[in-house]
């Protein structure tokens, strides 16, 4: 079974800082692996996700990822931080094939302080 | 284009009590989703559909839980009776058509697009 383990379930931060949010999973196949962001009263929405080819992944709002096999991580990463970028992000992983099924982490609040 | 929506936004009601929440997928989408979100956790699959078919419902508590997707579109989702552990915020989500393997040549990724959710309050 596949399981994803998101150790910081609050990331304090100054605006303009850089900032790393973590994220491992566990998994005995191959997986892929995505990172969503949730405003408040929001909904879901997909960052970025890693399928294959470069483990560097770029995704929407100057985030992006880089896929360590050996470590089994997948870490977010962001340069320089916007109060807008408050919210809690969630990373996933899927085995893929003939379904969609997502397993989410709990959860990280990333709370960027002015 | 519009969003995947669901009603109502927010629900409260006392224990023992029905509810029933509901979901328009994307225009197009054959694939819906409906996930529970506990509080300080992360999104549970409860139940997939592929048009009008509920092909993975494994986690979902089928004695209290039911769920329909008449006509292939619109979906709803029903708790009877409510319990206080039902409380969470249940999202619901569609994809175009179901995935296929990215190593495969001409292989597709169907992003999942999320709605807003709907937050039950069981008292």
């Amino acid at each position: 079974a596949q399981s994803v383990t998101q150790l910081d379930s609050q990331v304090p931060v100054f605006e303009e800082a850089p900032v790393e949010l973590r994220c491992n999973y566990s998994s005995s196949v191959s997986v892929y692996l995505f990172w969503y962001v949730q405003y408040p009263n929001q909904g879901l929405q997909l960052l970025l996700k890693y399928l294959s080819g470069s483990t560097l992944v770029k995704g929407i709002n100057g985030f992006e990822a880089e896929f360590n096999k050996s470590q089994t991580s997948f870490h977010l990463r962001k340069p320089s931080v916007h109060i807008s970028d408050t919210a809690e992000y969630f990373c996933a992983v899927s085995i893929g094939g003939a379904t969609n099924k997502l397993i989410f982490g709990t959860g990280t609040l990333l709370a960027v302080q002015p | 284009e519009a969003g995947v929506v669901q009603s109502p936004r927010y629900k409260i009601i006392e224990k023992k009590q029905p509810v029933a929440f509901w979901c328009n997928p994307i225009s197009g989408h054959n694939t819906l989703y409906w996930y529970r979100q506990n509080l300080g956790q992360g999104p549970e699959l409860l139940i997939r559909y592929e048009n009008e078919e509920a092909v993975d419902d494994s986690q979902l508590p089928k004695d209290r839980f039911s769920a329909e997707r008449l006509k292939g579109v619109d979906s709803t989702l029903k708790i009877q009776p409510a319990e206080l552990g039902d409380s969470a915020v249940y999202l619901c989500a569609s994809s175009l058509d179901q995935w296929f393997d990215a190593g495969l040549a001409g292989g597709i990724y169907n992003e999942q697009f999320f709605g807003p959710g709907t937050r039950l309050t069981v008292l």
